[in-house]
């Protein structure tokens, strides 16, 4: 059973970085055949996906945050993470990672972490 | 871009069917999936590419795609099915989710 934690400052100050990082484990990170994403969700609001990350580097990033985006990846300490950058309140909203998997022309998320809130506030 | 766009609610009494669409232009060909969120929960899969169902899924849960529309259906629906709904396909290297469907059971 493939467990994902995210970790990282609950609040930031507007026009700062964003940083979070998720661990992953019970389950290998470097497995070609999944992929590591970023989703968030404003408070009693819908799904954002953020982005995507392969442990090869490869990335697919949402564009509408694409400019303010940067995702990594760590294979030796089973991590990945979020960079974004310019925050302001618009940010504020539960962000959770997540694994997620191809098949044909489709893909889907089959394991989320339990989410960790991220507040923009002076 | 691309959008999906569902009902904002649902009702449905118990040990009825419920149906949840999922529009979006040419949708039926692309794969669509659909997750369950729980409040104050994470989001769970239930349907991945059109019509079939993770293990741990009950069979009430199906789904189908075709045209411009996918649907969630359940049937025989049950108090613990009460969620909010969300659809999500794959189009121009980007994952969509649609809006979410509030499904109250009652």
């Amino acid at each position: 059973q493939v467990q994902l934690q995210e970790s990282g400052p609950g609040l930031v100050k507007p026009s700062q970085t964003l940083s979070l990082t998720c661990t992953v484990s019970s389950g290998s990170i470097s497995s070609s055949i999944y992929y590591w994403s970023w989703i968030r969700q404003p408070a009693g609001k819908g799904l954002e996906w953020i982005g995507r990350i392969y442990t090869s580097g490869s990335t697919n990033y949402n564009p509408s945050l694409k400019s303010r985006l940067t995702m990594s990846v760590d294979t030796s300490k089973s991590q990945f993470s979020l960079k974004l950058s310019s925050v302001t309140a618009a940010d504020t909203a539960m962000y959770y990672c997540a694994r997620g998997l191809n098949y044909g022309s489709g893909t889907y998320i089959d394991y989320w972490g339990q989410g960790t809130l991220v507040t923009v506030s002076s | 871009s691309y959008e999906l766009t569902q009902p904002p609610s649902v009702s449905v009494s118990p040990g009825q069917t419920a149906s949840i669409t999922c529009s979006g232009d040419k949708l039926g060909d692309k794969y669509a999936c659909w997750y369950q969120q729980k409040p104050g929960q994470s989001p769970m899969v239930v349907i991945y590419q059109d019509t079939k169902r993770p293990s741990g899924i009950p069979e009430r849960f199906s789904g189908s795609n075709s045209g411009n529309t996918a649907t969630l259906t359940i049937s025989g629906t049950q108090a613990m099915d009460e969620a909010d709904y969300y659809c999500q396909a794959w189009d121009s290297s980007t994952v969509v989710f649609g809006g979410g469907t509030k499904l109250t059971v009652l």
